[in-house]
């Protein structure tokens, strides 16, 4: 099936960095979206992005679409100590009045530097 | 409030036993969905359902069947064809037929097969 290449697998943040990540695939979607996963949990939707090029932020949070409707990146600036845990990118086709179904990236951990 | 619902938390199960877990939601959405979360893994899809007594494989169906007698439950059967049930499960669902495609999850139920 479809795939989406999600990196870096993994990361150490120190509090106050900006954080990078991104996915990328193969196929072109019309959505992606950035869903974040903490321990023992259900993931929780960060981010929706529905336009190719389109920015949009959420506090810390900023993601963007890419032009070629190909790839997602998100960033998270001034890190603090709550924003460890999974971070997962998800991207879905829209076609023909229906919705594909979502398709996930394998996951970001984000961890705190020892 | 409206959400999705997932019980229980934890589940144990003996080899060879058949076992359902439990997915509620009142958010009115049309479409419902369960995946299965292995470590390093991300998210891959079991079954979903779009319409009630209405629902379609998966990539990893084998093993494990659904039913959708009504809209706002989507139960899903492991049973004892699952070669390796252990894992973290997670329902969603969407607002099926508009542009607007945010899945929202459970809480997830882990499974430990003893």
């Amino acid at each position: 099936g479809q795939q989406l290449n999600q990196s870096p697998q993994s990361m150490f943040i120190q509090e106050g960095e900006d954080v990078s990540m991104n996915c990328t695939s193969s196929s072109i979607f019309n959505t992606w979206l950035w869903y974040k996963q903490d321990p023992g949990e259900g993931p929780v939707l960060l981010i929706a992005l529905y336009k190719a090029g389109e920015l949009t932020s959420n506090g810390r949070l900023t993601a963007q679409f890419g032009i070629t409707r190909k790839d997602s990146f998100l960033n998270i600036s001034a890190s603090i100590p709550s924003d460890v845990g999974i971070y997962f990118c998800a991207g879905q086709l829209y076609y023909g009045g229906s919705q594909g179904n979502l398709i996930f990236g394998k996951g970001t951990k984000l961890s705190v530097k020892p | 409030d409206g959400g999705i619902t997932q019980s229980p938390k934890y589940l144990f199960r003996k080899e060879g036993q058949n076992v359902t877990l439990s997915c509620e939601q009142n958010l009115n959405h049309d479409a419902m969905y369960w995946y299965r979360q292995d470590p390093g893994q991300g998210l891959r899809l079991i079954y979903y359902s779009q319409i009630v007594n209405d629902f379609q494989k998966g990539d990893i169906a084998e093993g494990y069947s659904v039913s959708r007698e009504k809209k706002e439950s989507f139960p899903l059967t492991v049973t004892s064809a699952q070669k390796n049930p252990t894992a973290f499960y997670l329902c969603a669902s969407t607002l099926e037929g508009r542009w607007t495609s945010e899945a929202f999850f459970g809480q997830g139920t882990r499974l430990t097969v003893v």
